[in-house]
């Protein structure tokens, strides 16, 4: 059964940092791309960011670019978003979600529950 | 970047009705890579069709998709009562992957 575990969200003041984690199992994680797409409270789905299955391909929404840094550790199985300068509109739920494919040209077919990162003072 | 519009934003059906999603592009999908979500109240999303018509797995046959280019459908062919949610379609042929803003279908 595939599974995805986020953890790291809190609260953070305006221009900090937070690591957010995603434990994957139930699957060959080394095999897949793996993404980050987030929630704002009450809005819609918005793509964050994408890893293909070697990490050696990355792609960022432009809202991102810059402050956000994905990466993968397979030898941990885990996935990761580096978020710098926070901003009162990074405010949202955090999904960690498989690719169905190794690229990142991918749609996304397992999804964790999310975890919340507030940006505020 | 490749916007997706959404339409209607609400619809309210009764089950057992058909029911016809529309996502539209701003410009060509690339290889008909649109998939289409479902989202259901505290949940996370779950995917319904990729590559603008293949069924996810486990999913009913009463959802189908169709369409390319920039013109994209989502059907459900008979309302079930846990079909009552948001849908939302995903383009990720063309970087950055973008989301529509999602069709919330709600009880009558």
């Amino acid at each position: 059964e595939v599974q995805l575990l986020e953890s790291g969200g809190g609260l953070v003041q305006p221009g900090g940092s937070l690591r957010l984690s995603c434990a994957a199992s139930g699957f060959t994680f080394s095999s897949y791309a793996m993404s980050w797409v987030r929630q704002a409270p009450g809005k819609g789905l918005e793509w964050v960011s994408s890893i293909s299955d070697s990490g050696g391909s990355t792609y960022y929404a432009d809202s991102v670019k810059g402050r956000f840094t994905i990466s993968r550790d397979i030898s941990k199985n885990t996935l990761y978003v580096q978020m710098n300068s926070l901003r009162a509109e990074d405010t949202a739920v955090y999904y960690c979600a498989k690719g169905i494919s190794s690229g990142c040209y991918s749609s996304v077919d397992y999804w964790g529950q999310g975890t919340l990162v507030t940006v505020s003072s | 970047e490749i916007v997706l519009t959404q339409s209607p934003g609400t619809l309210s059906l009764s089950p057992g009705e058909r029911v016809t999603l529309s996502c539209r592009a701003s410009q060509s999908v690339s290889s008909s890579y649109l998939a289409w979500y479902q989202q259901k109240p505290g949940q996370a999303p779950r995917l319904l069709i990729y590559g603008a018509s293949s069924r996810a797995t486990g999913i009913p046959d009463r959802f189908s998709g169709s369409g390319s280019g920039t013109d994209f459908t989502l059907t459900i062919s008979r309302l079930e009562p846990e079909d009552f949610a948001v849908y939302y379609c995903q383009q990720y042929g063309s970087s950055p992957f973008t989301f529509g803003p999602g069709t919330k279908v709600d009880i009558k």
